[in-house]
């Protein structure tokens, strides 16, 4: 069964500062990777999205994460964050047939 | 720009009771998708549906879950009988035409509160 696992339930960081937010899955079979942004009292926005080639995935927003299929993982990262990127951010994956597997959520809150 | 619109966003209800939850997906997708999220908890899967009829379901959508696409423009979620642990935010999705890994576009939720 396939499953997501976000390391960290809070990231605190500054304005500026450089951040990753960690995901790791397992699946059996081929996987699809997306990471989403909820910010309060919206619905989900896709950031972005692996489903084949290039490892290095770029999104919205300044947002990039890396497809390590050895290691599982599927980091979310961006080198210099802004107060408006305060929100929680939604490891998921999916098999062929659209439902996404979602994680816990991780807590992106940027400080001046 | 398009969007995924859901309606109530907020209901209370007693349980026991029958609840409706409507979503308009964005008009020519073909995917739609409900799921939940307990407060606190992880969002999770509960249906999607293609073509008229579901595709797949998850474990927590049991005979009191049914969904619907009444007409051209809705697509509803119905629990017939509510629990206490019924309460979540409700969110409904929607994705294209290029098949199901197409960007899932959420609605806003709706928050259903079983007392």
């Amino acid at each position: 069964a396939q499953s997501v696992t976000q390391l960290d339930s809070q990231v605190p960081v500054f304005e500026e500062a450089p951040v990753e937010l960690r995901c790791n899955y397992s699946s059996s079979v081929s996987v699809y990777l997306f990471w989403y942004v909820q910010y309060p009292n919206q619905g989900l926005q896709l950031l972005l999205k692996y489903l084949s080639g290039s490892t290095l995935v770029k999104g919205i927003n300044g947002f990039e994460a890396e497809f390590n299929k050895s290691q599982t993982s599927f980091h979310l990262r961006k080198p210099s964050v802004h107060i408006s990127d305060t929100a929680e951010y939604f490891c998921a994956v999916s098999e062929e047939r659209g439902k996404l597997i979602f994680g816990q959520g991780t807590e992106l809150s940027v400080k001046p | 720009e398009p969007e995924v619109t859901q309606t109530p966003s907020h209901q209370v209800t007693q349980m026991g009771q029958e609840v409706i939850l409507r979503c308009v997906p964005i008009s020519n997708h073909l995917y739609f998708y409900w799921y939940r999220q307990i407060l606190g908890q992880k969002v999770e899967f509960l249906v999607s549906f293609y073509n008229n009829e579901i595709s797949e379901k998850s474990e927590i959508f049991d005979d009191q879950f049914s969904v619907e696409r009444p007409d051209g423009s809705n697509f509803t979620l119905k629990i017939r009988s509510t629990k206490l642990e019924d309460s979540a935010m409700y969110f409904c999705a929607s994705s294209g035409t290029s098949g199901p890994l197409d960007e899932q576009f959420f609605g806003p939720g709706t928050r259903l509160t079983v007392l």
